[in-house]
């Protein structure tokens, strides 16, 4: 299995773009996480997802944040409009049955 | 929410030294994870353990559930386990597919 994959690995985008991250789960499994990492605030769950659909997105932080997965192999994480502050790495996860989960490599986004 | 608290924050050690790093959590667990942030970021998976004692090479942990604590120790360490160590929980409550939440972790430097 080729783990966790997401989508660009590293992007770079002006102040007021729409940025949209992408991530493909281990096949099989059933949760789908998208968490953020910054210095100040560390690794902070941002939603989360059961069986394709959203359970808890306590995380995100205002609306101009949004995440889908229309299907089990498939989910993005768009932030409309980007903002500097929204600069941190974006970590895509997901976990089977056997409640181990897997981190992709990170989208480390920079918004200037 | 469920609370993580890690401890030391920071760790020094000479190769060959061994270490244990502890995971203090607030509430009853039924997923616990030990996470390895390398030096250029990938959250590597080091155990599953929301219970009972894993060994793998020279490291290996213990969760004991009922006093709401894990350890994680390594062995001879290498330069090579520098890096940030993270322990993440899911609450006991939510059933299987419960979230997982981090720990501010441990940044450990191994000397050579």
């Amino acid at each position: 299995d080729a783990g966790v994959i997401q989508s660009p690995r590293h992007e770079v985008t002006e102040m007021g773009q729409e940025v949209t991250l992408r991530c493909k789960p281990i096949s099989g499994h059933n949760s789908l996480f998208w968490y953020r990492q910054t210095m100040m605030r560390g690794l902070e769950l941002l939603i989360y997802f059961n069986n394709n659909v959203p359970i808890d997105d306590s995380g995100m932080p205002e609306d101009r944040f949004s995440a889908k997965m229309p299907n089990a192999s498939f989910s993005t994480l768009k932030i409309q409009p980007s903002e500097p502050r929204d600069s941190a790495v974006y970590f895509c996860a997901s976990r089977g049955l056997d409640r181990v989960a897997f981190f992709g490599q990170g989208t480390r986004l920079t918004v200037v | 929410g469920i609370q993580v608290e890690q401890s030391p924050p920071d760790l020094i050690l000479q190769e060959g030294a061994n270490s244990t790093l502890r995971c203090n959590f607030s509430d009853s667990v039924n997923n616990l994870q030990w996470f390895h942030q390398n030096p250029w970021g990938q959250l590597i998976n080091l155990f599953y353990i929301p219970s009972g004692t894993k060994q793998n090479g020279r490291l290996s942990a213990t969760t004991v559930a009922t006093e709401r604590y894990s350890l994680l120790y390594i062995s001879s360490s290498q330069t090579t386990d520098s890096g940030v160590y993270f322990c993440a929980v899911g609450p006991g409550r939510s059933g299987a597919n419960s979230k997982l939440t981090f720990g501010k972790g441990i940044t450990l430097s191994v000397r050579p």
